[in-house]
């Protein structure tokens, strides 16, 4: 059973600083998704990542996969308000034929 | 880019009745969707997989007979909660992904999601 797990679940923070969250998975996968998701929202995608060393770059979000630790991690440089939601890691088998396990998310408040 | 339309967003009923929750794909085709469920402050849960044509897959735990999934077309997949309970008051979120363009590096795109409250 593939199992994704997320740390923190929870961070508050300040504007400005740099953080990283992590995002472990069990099983050999062949792609890693990170969303973003608002209160009362659905998912915004932020990236996907397909091969070992993809590193992925927007704004202040950037994302890296590591396949050999089972590891991806969403870097945070510099954190602004509009950062503030739940971030979540998913993962997926079998070339997409099967539906995403998602971590149970990490809820992020930036502070100004 | 691609869009996955969700209807209704929000919806109130009464414990006993049903209730139908569409999902569109509407600037590609989908052969599957997938419906997820989320509860307040968790983590999206695959319930199943809809396949165009053929017959849903469930996740284990999930009632097939009480979350009706049909996917007529390659562009709907519909799911109705027969029968619904105060306890199926939830978020409810389809996704699909272009099977055409980018497979395997288009991610999958989440409709807005729609919230069943049963009272």
């Amino acid at each position: 059973e593939l199992k994704v797990e997320q740390n923190p679940l929870f961070l508050s923070m300040q504007e400005g600083k740099n953080y990283t969250i992590y995002c472990n998975y069990s099983t050999t996968s062949d792609r890693l998704y990170w969303y973003r998701q608002d209160p009362g929202k659905s998912l915004e995608s932020l990236f996907v990542l397909l091969s070992n060393g993809a590193v992925k770059q927007e704004g202040r979000l950037m994302a890296s996969l590591d396949t050999k630790a089972r590891l991806s991690t969403l870097h945070i440089t510099a954190a602004v308000h509009d950062l503030s939601a739940t971030y979540f890691c998913a993962v997926d088998l079998r070339g997409g034929a099967d539906g995403l396990t998602f971590g149970k998310g990490t809820h992020l408040i930036i502070q100004p | 880019g691609a869009v996955v339309s969700q209807h209704p967003s929000r919806v109130i009923c009464k414990s006993g009745t049903s209730v139908k929750i569409e999902c569109r794909s509407l600037d590609f085709q989908a052969t599957t969707m997938f419906w997820y469920r989320q509860f307040p402050k968790q983590s999206l849960m695959l319930m199943a997989t809809s396949n165009e044509g053929s017959k849903a897959t469930y996740e284990q735990g999930v009632e097939k007979d009480k979350f009706l999934i049909n996917h007529a077309s390659l562009t709907l997949s519909t799911l109705t909660v027969t029968s619904a309970h105060p306890e199926d008051s939830s978020f409810y979120i389809c996704s699909a992904r272009d099977q055409w363009t980018g497979k395997y590096n288009s991610p999958l795109h989440f409709g807005n999601g729609t919230r069943l409250t049963v009272t």
